[in-house]
């Protein structure tokens, strides 16, 4: 049983390139979770989709950010014309239905490392 | 809304001490408390949790945490520190359904 795989690992991207970050969560999971890590700053949440579905998105900034978890695919978190403060580990999570009780953590990915140049 | 603190950016412990990393948080209602290792250029692995039932709660490789309701802590604690343990730590909490919030992480660096 695989788990919550992202790709690219490492992706470079000039200013003002847009970067596709994607994420396939763990089998028999249906949430979704992009955190942002930074240095000296931990981990930010960003937003927490279901299958076409955004939940919660009050970590994303206003501008440029974009999500979504179709049907069928992977998640993908877009951002538009980068700039270096862009330049981040970008972590997926995924976790089984709430309907659990929420007393389940969550399971990362490896992580997407974006470096904008 | 919810918060995590973790004090320390970093703690240094020799191998075969008592090593702790600390964590308070701040919720409203019955907290869910996680710990998670990140070693370098990798995931978030989980450590343990806290739901609810006793307060010492046991997780992978030997460590623990301590629930105290009163102090609003959740600190993650191991007997003999391994170099091996040498990681970033982050401690999480969530209340129901709520999202996960991370404190901004431990680093604890164990020498030999």
């Amino acid at each position: 049983n695989a788990g919550v795989m992202q790709n690219p690992r490492h992706l470079v991207r000039r200013r003002g390139q847009e970067a596709r970050l994607r994420c396939s969560p763990m089998k028999g999971h249906s949430h979704v979770y992009w955190y942002r890590q930074l240095p000296e700053e931990g981990l930010k949440f960003m937003v927490y989709l279901q299958k076409e579905n955004i939940i919660d998105e009050s970590g994303m900034p206003k501008e440029r950010f974009s999500a979504e978890f179709p049907k069928e695919g992977p998640s993908i978190l877009r951002i538009q014309q980068v700039v270096r403060g862009d330049s981040a580990a970008y972590f997926c999570a995924s976790s089984p239905n709430p309907g659990t009780g929420g007393e389940d953590g969550y399971t990362f990915g490896s992580g997407t490392r974006l470096t904008v140049v | 809304a919810q918060s995590v603190a973790q004090p320390e950016d970093q703690v240094n412990v020799a191998e075969g001490n008592p090593l702790t990393v600390k964590c308070t948080y701040s919720v409203s209602g019955n907290p869910y408390l996680f710990w998670y290792v990140q070693y370098p250029n990798r995931g978030l692995q989980f450590l343990l949790k806290y739901i609810t039932g006793d307060n010492l709660v046991k997780g992978s490789y030997g460590f623990e945490a301590e629930f105290n309701k009163s102090q609003t802590s959740f600190h993650l604690k191991k007997p003999s520190a391994l170099v091996s343990d040498s990681a970033l730590y982050f401690c999480a909490v969530r209340r129901g359904y709520s999202t996960l919030t991370f404190g901004k992480g431990t680093m604890l660096l164990v020498s030999p």
